[in-house]
């Protein structure tokens, strides 16, 4: 079972548009909920991350935004550039913090 | 750069081989988890390490195996490989204090089972 559901599987946006990327969870025990961006060929690299204390957290062109009643958390590219084509996965984790459930990813392409 | 280090980078095997991955944490990190990701997916928890001792373990046989080692390096062992053990595994280091904090990933191990 899914822990953690990532929508959409992928996403194309112009160049200086606004990427969204949305995830849901069901288990009221996280308490960390990171994103991390992944180039092919290499390891997932931590982009932002939030805990459930605020409803939005907001770094350079990269805003998490975090709905605690529904269960719900997005990631918010502004002014989105060609560098920023990746796959993108949010992830959640209990503050026992040995394991993190990640979504299935989603593949963004900025088009020029 | 994270400073998460994985050797080797590529890695062909054959069905019921055994395999050892490795893994040099971040700097000041005492904390390895693993994780397994196929091709398209997110990654999937294996097993987390914390002072040379497991803590914790994701939906992964027994033939799935680790250590972790004084330095805080790690490795990560499989045996009886199968055709659907092909993928790209990470590990990732963290320093475990009060609450949860941030993984930070490596390159990652390319396997491929033939």
């Amino acid at each position: 079972q899914q822990q953690v559901k990532q929508s959409p599987q992928s996403l194309i946006v112009q160049k200086g548009g606004i990427s969204i990327i949305n995830c849901a969870y069901e288990n009221t025990a996280f308490d960390y909920f990171p994103w991390y961006q992944q180039f092919p060929g290499k390891g997932p690299a931590l982009l932002i991350a939030i805990r459930p204390d605020v409803s939005e957290k907001k770094e350079g062109r990269f805003t998490i935004s975090f709905n605690k009643s529904a269960k719900q958390f997005s990631l918010h590219i502004m002014d989105s550039q060609p560098g920023d084509s990746a796959t993108y996965f949010c992830a959640a984790s209990t503050n026992t913090g040995n394991q993190f459930y990640f979504g299935t990813g989603t593949s963004l392409t900025v088009i020029p | 750069e994270t400073g998460v280090t994985q050797s080797p980078t590529h890695l062909i095997k054959t069905r019921g081989q055994q395999v050892t991955l490795r893994c040099s944490s971040q700097s000041g990190h005492n904390t390895v988890s693993w994780y397994q990701q196929a091709l398209g997916q997110g990654p999937q928890f294996i097993f987390q390490y914390y002072r040379e001792e497991e803590n914790g373990r994701g939906n992964f046989p027994p033939r799935f195996s680790g250590l972790q080692f004084p330095n805080y390096s790690s490795e990560l062992n499989v045996n009886a490989l199968e055709l659907d053990d092909s993928a790209l595994y990470l590990c990732a280091s963290s320093l475990v204090q009060v609450e949860t904090d941030t993984q930070y990933f490596g390159p990652g191990t390319r396997l491929t089972v033939l």
